[in-house]
C-alpha cells in the first residue's frame, strides 16, 4: 500500500528556512516522479516542483526557483524540499505527491501535507 | 504558461442531481488535463487523468470528458459525499503544472 508522510513544517521567520521531508512506503521513490504542490489558507493548488523518476532532473516553479531545492534520498526512501529564504507568501500546506514513472506528472497519490508558516 | 479557468466558480444542487463542471484552458492541453476532488481539511484525491479515464477506486458517477481546450467533469447523480471542491490540472505543456482556481459544489 503506498503510504506517504510528510513532515518538516512549522513557524519560520522571513528570511529563514526550512527542509520538508516526504518518507514515503509501499514503493521505492527513486522509480517514480515526485511532486511538491502547496496550498496557502483559503486559496487553491500551486505546483512548486518536481524530481523526474529517470535521471533526477529537477524542475521549479518561477516562486520557488533559486531558493527551493527538491531532493531525494534513495535509501531512506524519502524526498526533500529544502526552502530557504522564506517569505510570508511561502505560507502554505505543503503537499508530496507520489507520480508516474519516467517523466509522468500525472499526481497520482497525495500526503496529508505539513503546514509552513511564514512570519515574523 | 496554460492559464485554466474553471466555471461556475460556485455550484448548488441537491442529491440525486447531475453535476456538470466546466475547465477551459488558455492553449490545447490535447487531452493532457485531470481532475481532483478535495474536501475541508484533507488532500485532494485524483478522480479523473487524461481527461477521462477514472482513477483507481473512483466511482462510475465520475465522468470527464474532452480535449483541446474545453473539459467537463460530470457526477451523473450526486451523492452526500460528492459536496467538496473541485480542481483540474494540465500537464501537456510543463513546467509549470497549472490548476484550475477550483469549483466548489455546495448542497442546495
Amino acid at each position: 500500500e503506498v503510504q506517504i508522510l510528510e513532515s518538516g513544517g512549522g513557524l519560520v521567520h522571513p528570511g529563514g528556512s526550512l527542509r520538508l521531508s516526504c518518507a514515503a512506503s509501499g514503493f521505492t521513490i527513486s522509480n517514480f516522479v515526485m511532486t511538491w504542490v502547496r496550498q496557502a489558507p483559503g486559496k487553491g493548488l500551486e505546483w512548486v516542483s518536481t524530481i523526474s523518476g529517470s535521471d533526477d532532473s529537477t524542475y521549479y516553479a518561477d516562486s520557488a526557483k533559486g531558493r527551493f531545492t527538491i531532493s531525494r534520498d534513495s535509501s531512506e526512501n524519502t524526498l526533500y524540499l529544502q526552502m530557504d529564504s522564506l517569505r510570508v507568501e511561502d505560507t502554505a500546506v505543503y503537499y508530496c505527491v507520489k507520480c508516474g514513472g519516467g517523466l509522468d506528472v500525472i499526481l497520482y497519490y497525495w500526503g496529508q501535507g505539513t503546514l509552513v508558516t511564514v512570519s515574523s | 504558461e496554460v492559464v485554466l479557468t474553471q466555471s461556475p466558480a460556485t455550484l448548488s444542487l441537491s442529491p440525486g442531481e447531475r453535476a456538470t463542471l466546466s475547465c477551459r484552458a488558455s492553449q490545447s492541453v490535447r487531452s493532457y488535463l485531470a481532475w481532483f476532488q478535495q474536501k475541508p481539511g484533507q488532500a485532494p484525491r485524483l478522480l479523473i487523468y487524461d481527461a477521462s479515464k477514472r482513477a483507481t477506486g473512483i466511482p462510475a458517477r465520475f465522468s470527464g470528458s474532452g480535449s483541446g481546450t474545453d473539459f467537463i467533469l460530470t457526477i451523473s447523480s450526486l451523492e452526500p459525499d460528492d459536496f467538496a471542491v473541485y480542481y483540474c490540472q494540465q500537464r501537456y505543456n510543463w513546467p509549470p503544472i497549472t490548476f484550475g482556481q477550483g469549483t466548489r459544489l455546495e448542497i442546495k
